[in-house]
C-alpha cells in the first residue's frame, strides 16, 4: 500500500524567506501527487497536483513542487513567504486504479514578522 | 452548489447516541468522497460514491460507520452508539473526472 511521510510537523521562518516542505511517498510506480493548504476554519484548498510530464509543477499563490523519482520526493518551494500563507499544508498521493488519496500527516507553518 | 458544502459544523453528543452528517457536493460533480481527521492528523479515507453506487468503503472502521447517497448528490455520513475515539473532523470532497479533491469546510464532532 501506499504511503506518504511529512518528516517535518512544525516549521517556522520570517517572512521573505524561502520555504520548503518536504514530502516522501512510498509506492511502486509512479502516483498521483497533491499539495494541499489547511487554513484554520476552512477546507483543505488544492495548491497544485502532479499526474505525468514536467517534473517542475507551478501552483496557486506561488508555490512550486518538483518531483524527483529518484528520491520519492514531491516537496514543496515558494522563494517568498508572507504571512498569509501560515497554515497546514498536506502532501497526498493517489495511484492508479484506486481513488482514494492519501495524505500525510501535515507540515504547520508559522510565518515570523 | 458552488462549493462543497457540509452540516453541522459542530457535533457534540454523548457516548453511545447515534449522529448523521450531511454533505452537499458541487452539483457538477459525480464522485464523493468521506475522510476522517483526528486531531494532528491528515485526513485518513472512509468511503467514495460515484453518483449513487458505493465501490470502496474499506476506510470505514467499523459497521457502526455508514454513508449513504441515494439520489447521487447529496450524501449522509452516520454513526451509530458513538464512542469517545469517533471524535474527529469529518471532510466531505467532491471531485471531477480531472481527479482533484474540492473539500468542504468539514464537520467537528465531539463524543462525551
Amino acid at each position: 500500500a501506499q504511503s506518504v511521510t511529512q518528516p517535518d510537523i512544525h516549521i517556522t521562518v520570517s517572512e521573505g524567506a524561502s520555504l520548503e516542505l518536504r514530502c516522501n511517498y512510498s509506492y511502486g510506480a509512479t502516483p498521483y501527487l497533491f499539495w494541499y493548504v489547511q487554513s484554520p476554519g476552512q477546507g483543505l484548498q488544492l495548491l497544485l497536483k502532479y499526474f505525468s510530464g514536467d517534473t517542475l509543477v507551478q501552483g496557486i499563490k506561488g508555490f512550486e513542487a518538483e518531483f524527483k523519482r529518484s528520491q520519492s520526493s514531491f516537496n514543496l518551494r515558494k522563494p517568498s513567504v508572507h504571512w498569509s500563507d501560515a497554515a497546514e499544508y498536506f502532501c497526498a498521493v493517489g495511484v492508479t486504479g484506486r481513488r482514494a488519496l492519501t495524505f500525510g500527516s501535515g507540515t504547520r507553518l508559522q510565518v515570523q514578522p | 452548489g458552488a462549493g462543497v458544502s457540509q452540516s453541522p459544523r459542530y457535533k457534540v453528543t454523548k457516548r453511545g447516541q447515534d449522529v448523521t452528517l450531511r454533505c452537499d457536493p458541487i452539483s457538477s460533480h459525480a464522485t464523493l468522497y468521506w475522510y476522517q481527521q483526528a486531531l494532528g492528523q491528515g485526513p485518513e479515507f472512509l468511503t467514495y460514491f460515484n453518483y449513487e453506487a458505493q465501490p470502496d468503503k474499506s476506510g470505514l472502521p467499523s459497521d457502526r460507520f455508514s454513508a449513504e447517497r441515494p439520489e447521487g448528490s447529496i450524501s449522509t455520513l452516520t454513526i451509530q452508539r458513538t464512542e469517545q475515539r469517533d471524535s474527529a473532523m469529518y471532510r466531505c470532497a467532491s471531485s471531477p473526472s480531472t481527479g482533484e479533491l474540492f473539500f468542504g469546510e468539514g464537520s467537528r464532532l465531539t463524543v462525551l
